[in-house]
């Protein structure tokens, strides 16, 4: 079946504008995550939505940074007035369940590469 | 010091060659994961595992929750398993997010 999807691929902006990151999860699953990838750095969480419950926000860096999920589906990651350290690769991962005590396997989606100029 | 240490950073290996990567941690987990992250940025989780051990194809994982360290064995290497291994931890606190290592970029030489 089809995995996760992300759009765009690649976005280069200005600094000052705003971006909008979509993820689209594998149908069924109730839990997404947002990470960022910094060149040469791990992974960071950013934010987790399951189910219907209020967002876990707790890795969000900034307040420019926000992210909502219409209808327990597609994701939208939003940042505003963009700055050059924004830039990073932004990836989406989804699973069936979520964390908890039972933790599952997520996939992830191949990301979307920020450059900020 | 990060809550989750992957050592080497950086390895090279010639083909055939048996290989380890190994992941320490810090904190209480529910369950540890190793992801492959190749060139081009796709992730894809290879294990995840609590306890003992667990193997796919070339692949092996191994967990000791009491040392709290786990290892990545790959076996007769070939180059296409060139990319970058993350380790991840699930802290024991209920609902967290995962904790992720620096990865050790791996270069597979025929």
């Amino acid at each position: 079946g089809a995995g996760v999807s992300q759009s765009p691929s690649n976005k280069v902006t200005e600094k000052g504008k705003d971006v909008e990151l979509r993820c689209d999860p594998i149908s069924g699953h109730t839990a997404l995550y947002w990470y960022r990838q910094s060149l040469g750095q791990g992974l960071e969480f950013l934010i987790y939505f399951q189910g219907n419950s209020a967002p876990d926000k707790s890795g969000l860096p900034s307040d420019r940074f926000s992210a909502e999920r219409t209808g327990g589906s597609v994701s939208t990651l939003t940042i505003q007035r963009t700055q050059q350290e924004d830039s990073a690769v932004y990836l989406c991962a989804s699973s069936l369940n979520g964390w908890g005590r039972v933790t599952d396997t997520q996939y992830f989606g191949p990301g979307t590469r920020l450059t900020v100029l | 010091k990060n809550e989750v240490e992957q050592s080497p950073q950086n390895l090279t290996a010639q083909e055939g060659e048996f290989i380890t990567i190994n992941c320490s941690y810090s904190v209480g987990i529910s369950a540890l994961h190793w992801l492959q992250q190749h060139p081009g940025g796709g992730i894809v989780s290879l294990f995840m595992l609590s306890s003992g051990k667990k193997k796919h194809g070339r692949l092996i994982a191994t967990i000791n929750i009491q040392e709290k360290h786990s290892s990545l064995h790959i076996t007769a290497s070939h180059p296409r398993d060139s990319a970058v291994y993350i380790c991840a931890v699930s802290p024991n606190s209920g609902n967290t997010p995962l904790v992720f290592g620096k990865g050790t970029r791996l270069s597979v030489i025929a």
